[in-house]
């Protein structure tokens, strides 16, 4: 079955310690976003990247990194600049032109701090 | 620039009564729009899309929207709730500005009552 996978289901780090996150998509997407989620605050766009080695900077992209080394994977790493790290993460993709940007979505990684 | 406003939100209803949620939008080109579920603790799943064509779409469990330009609305109804529609939605707005972007509404928690 065709889909979007994120791992883990939950990560807990420790203060200063950069996690990544992994989000892995088989739908043959070119376009993959990154949201994080906090309650009663909707959706908020940290990265995108539309092609393979390519990513731009979404709303929240500070003490955030992405990569986009191949076109079925876009990892997140949470760095320790990121102060309010913990929330709930998700990682879409689509195929902007065909699906008007209709977006699929992985089931999310809850991160906490300790 | 696109926009979407949300209005309410939670929204509560008892078990079988009538479900509206409200969704207004901002575009300066004509838009494609996206009503999204969330249950707890998972990503998010497409009910129904609006891109072109006949303005009252249908979705998945039973419920619709009608795209009204007039308004600048896409309200998301269901003639009869059920318990299981305990959820978030999101409504969100994509347009073609030389690059599809999206943006999501901040969200509206259903509560349905016994």
């Amino acid at each position: 079955d065709g889909g979007i996978t994120q791992s883990p289901k939950y990560l807990f780090r420790k203060e200063g310690q950069n996690v990544t996150l992994s989000c892995e998509q088989n739908l043959n997407h070119d376009a993959m976003y990154w949201y994080r989620q906090d309650p009663g605050q909707g959706l908020r766009l940290i990265y995108y990247s539309q092609i393979v080695n390519d990513f731009q900077k979404g709303d929240i992209a500070e003490g955030y990194s992405v990569s986009r080394e191949k076109k079925e994977s876009f990892p997140l790493t949470v760095t320790s600049a990121q102060k309010n790290p913990t929330a709930f993460y998700l990682c879409a993709s689509s195929t902007p032109g065909t699906s008007r940007n209709e977006q699929f979505f992985g089931p999310g990684t809850r991160l906490t701090v300790l | 620039a696109q926009s979407v406003t949300q209005l309410g939100s939670h929204v509560s209803v008892s078990e079988g009564a009538l479900v509206l949620l409200r969704c207004n939008y901002s575009s300066s080109v004509p838009p494609y729009l996206f009503w999204y579920v969330q249950y707890p603790n998972q990503g998010l799943q497409l009910l129904l899309k609006y891109t072109t064509g006949a303005t009252l779409v249908k979705g998945i469990n039973g419920f619709e929207a009608e795209f009204k330009k007039s308004e600048t609305s896409f309200h998301l109804t269901k003639p009869s709730a059920h318990m299981s529609d305990a959820a978030e939605y999101f409504c969100a707005v994509s347009a073609n500005t030389g690059g599809f972007k999206t943006i999501f509404g901040a969200g509206t928690r259903l509560f349905v009552k016994a």
